[in-house]
């Protein structure tokens, strides 16, 4: 059974940085390019960065220079490293698999408040 | 980067309805559209790939179409789960992006 599980979610103030993580079981992890997506609160689904199975990478503008995403394939692991955060990157911060977006975990929760 | 469209960004129906729910990007993606579910307070999930292919699981009800710029979604006999919010999605090309949603309520 595929499972995404993201943690690392807490309440930071702007200007701050935060790392989540994603762990990943359940299929080969290093066949797949891996996903952020985000949802502020009311809001629709944004696309945030992806990290393909060769490691190339691609941002959105909103987080490009301040969101860096890695893997590490060994522990089946992906990460959204966030600095400079903004009140505006307050969202809920989801995983996914492959560019269909086939599988979602259950998403963290960054707040960004004083 | 390309724009996606959808629409109509809410409607209500009751259940045993069908609904149409359209998308349209900015250019052709040939077929490279997905369609997702969110249930509140859940993370989305997957329905269709591909423009027109059913996840694994996903009920028959549901159907896509489409290729190029335009595409839709088909919810036959909605039952109550199904009451939800709909999102297409473009994998043609990075940035990937999203429609803005289809809220879909009980009348």
């Amino acid at each position: 059974e595929v499972q995404l599980v993201e943690s690392g979610g807490v309440v930071v103030q702007p200007g701050g940085s935060l790392r989540l993580s994603c762990a990943a079981s359940g299929f080969t992890f290093e066949d797949y390019a891996m996903h952020w997506v985000r949802q502020g609160p009311g809001k629709g689904l944004e696309w945030v960065s992806v990290i393909t199975w060769d490691a190339v990478r691609y941002y959105a503008d909103s987080v490009k220079g301040r969101f860096t995403i890695s893997r590490d394939n060994s522990k089946k692991s992906l990460y959204l490293q966030m600095n400079s955060l903004r009140p505006e990157d307050t969202a809920f911060y989801y995983c996914a698999r492959g560019n269909d977006l086939d599988y979602w975990g259950q998403g963290t929760l960054v707040t960004v408040s004083s | 980067d390309i724009e996606m469209t959808q629409s109509p960004s809410s409607l209500s129906l009751s259940v045993g309805d069908s609904v149409t729910i359209s998308c349209r990007a900015s250019q052709d993606i040939s077929y490279y559209l997905a369609w997702f579910q969110q249930r509140p307070g859940k993370a989305p999930k997957s329905l269709i790939y591909a423009a027109s292919y059913l996840q694994s699981g996903v009920p028959s009800n549901f159907s896509g179409s489409g290729s190029g710029t335009d595409f839709t979604l088909t919810i036959t006999s909605l039952q109550p789960e199904d009451f939800a919010t709909y999102y297409c999605q473009q994998y043609n090309t990075y940035p990937l992006s999203f429609g803005g949603g289809t809220k879909v309520e009980i009348k």
